[in-house]
């Protein structure tokens, strides 16, 4: 089956600095890339989904600015938090799917990458 | 708005069958997920419904009545390693996933 990967499985960082969080698929191109938070005991919550070469769309209430995704290829998309606080400390998982148009019904989860910002 | 119900934490013991329903709500339906989450870990892919009607796969099976906004997760044997939780998402009209909150399963011995 399909694979997507993400590097770091797990980051401490200071408040205040960056954590950058990659997420590849490894046998297949990825035309669309979803990045989602979970908190503790919550369920998933969408961030943004990025195509190949575009800007990423972003869910509201997420700061664009402050999540920075980007999807530079087809097979590798990265989700930079800048300037980290400690509530940012969460779950991050990505995502991703092949199809062009959406019938491509499986999305292929990373095995998450768990921050901590303190 | 949207809206995806689950319940929110069931326990069963090791050897039974267990049924997990979802309802939803959404802005069009391109087909129905069920993951299961380990804790600390990412979800995986358990069945994917778009037809009314039953999917069976192994130990699991899927149900889906799209009159109904509704749909099950059937678990036969169950095993320790069950313990999860296991997440309902349908795709909407936009193709977008919208996630339910997930129903913890407990299995006892």
């Amino acid at each position: 089956g399909a694979v997507v990967s993400q590097h770091p499985s797990w980051v401490i960082c200071k408040s205040g600095t960056s954590v950058k969080i990659e997420c590849r698929s490894l046998d297949f191109q990825a035309t669309t890339m979803f990045w989602y938070r979970q908190f503790p005991k919550q369920s998933l919550m969408l961030m943004a989904t990025s195509n190949e070469g575009s800007k990423a769309t972003y869910e509201q209430g997420v700061e664009k600015d402050k999540f920075l995704i980007n999807h530079a290829s087809l097979t590798l998309s990265t989700l930079t938090v800048t300037s980290a606080h400690p509530e940012d400390s969460s779950f991050y998982i990505c995502s991703a799917h092949s199809g062009t148009s959406g019938f491509d019904y499986e999305q292929y989860f990373g095995p998450g990458t768990r921050l901590t910002v303190t | 708005g949207q809206n995806i119900d689950q319940p929110t934490e069931m326990t069963a013991t090791e050897g039974a069958i267990v049924q997990i329903n979802c309802t939803y709500q959404t802005s069009g339906f391109n087909g129905l997920f069920w993951y299961q989450q380990h804790a600390g870990e990412a979800p995986t892919f358990l069945s994917y419904n778009v037809l009314d009607g039953l999917e069976e796969k192994g130990r699991f099976s899927s149900f889906l009545s799209r009159s109904k906004g509704y749909s099950y997760l059937l678990l036969k044997e169950l095993q320790m390693k069950d313990s999860a939780s296991y997440l309902c998402a349908v795709r909407d009209s936009n193709y977008q996933l919208i996630w339910g909150a997930g129903t913890k399963l407990i299995i006892k011995p």
